[in-house]
């Protein structure tokens, strides 16, 4: 199964760029990279998608290596609700397998 | 997007006592849902694949006979929790894929706190 790695932990100030990154060097080429969040007490959400070309929408961007071994989502101006577990998860026997992912902070 | 709900979103009970939760795609019919635990600052653990009309598919060390899951429709999955302890006390997830895709993409519900006394 392909692996994500992805930093426990990220802090960024309110109002900023955040990028958070994902390292998947063993991704197979039909693997689709998914980045969901989970707030909270609440369950994850769907954040965005993509298989090679980066991908942008009302939520973030999505920034994939050429090589496709690593991704960055990108929050373009953090707010305090976007304070949340971050998840890069690959897709692999049609089952979500959720790693550790990254708690991002975001400082006021 | 597409819509999913758990019912309830908390509920406390007494060992030994049965518990079920209900997962219930809104908008949309699902052919496949999945029944995730979380326990604190830990991430989501996925305990079965369930599929309308047939039985669940359990991860390895998830005991079947504790955790019941019927999927009697293409909009509602439960998931009963029997004899529970203090020790089932969790966050149960459920979510729900619509179609089998290339990207697989699913949504999830709110969530269901179990606490066990």
């Amino acid at each position: 199964d392909a692996k994500t790695t992805q930093p426990n932990s990220m802090e960024s100030n309110e109002e900023e760029p955040v990028h958070l990154p994902c390292n998947h060097s063993t991704i197979s080429g039909t693997d689709y990279i998914h980045w969901y969040r989970q707030l909270p007490s609440q369950g994850p959400e769907y954040v965005i998608h993509g298989l090679t070309s980066n991908v942008n929408n009302r939520m973030a961007s999505l920034a994939i290596a050429e090589d496709r071994k690593s991704s960055t989502l990108i929050l373009h101006r953090a707010t305090l609700r976007d304070a949340a577990v971050y998840y890069c998860i690959l897709g692999i026997d049609d089952k979500i397998i959720f790693g550790k992912g990254t708690r991002l902070h975001i400082l006021p | 997007g597409a819509v999913v709900s758990q019912h309830p979103s908390r509920v406390i009970c007494k060992s030994g006592t049965s518990v079920k939760i209900e997962c219930r795609s809104l908008d949309f019919q699902a052919t496949t849902m999945f029944w995730y635990r979380q326990f604190p600052k830990q991430s989501l653990m996925l305990m079965a694949t369930s599929n309308e009309g047939s039985k669940a598919t359990y991860e390895q060390g998830v005991e079947k006979d504790k955790f019941l899951i019927n999927h009697a429709s293409l909009t509602l999955s439960t998931l009963t929790v029997t004899s529970a302890h203090p020790e089932d006390s969790s966050f149960y997830i459920c979510s729900a894929r619509v179609s089998p895709s290339s990207y697989n993409e699913q949504f999830f519900g709110p969530g269901t706190r179990l606490t066990v006394l």
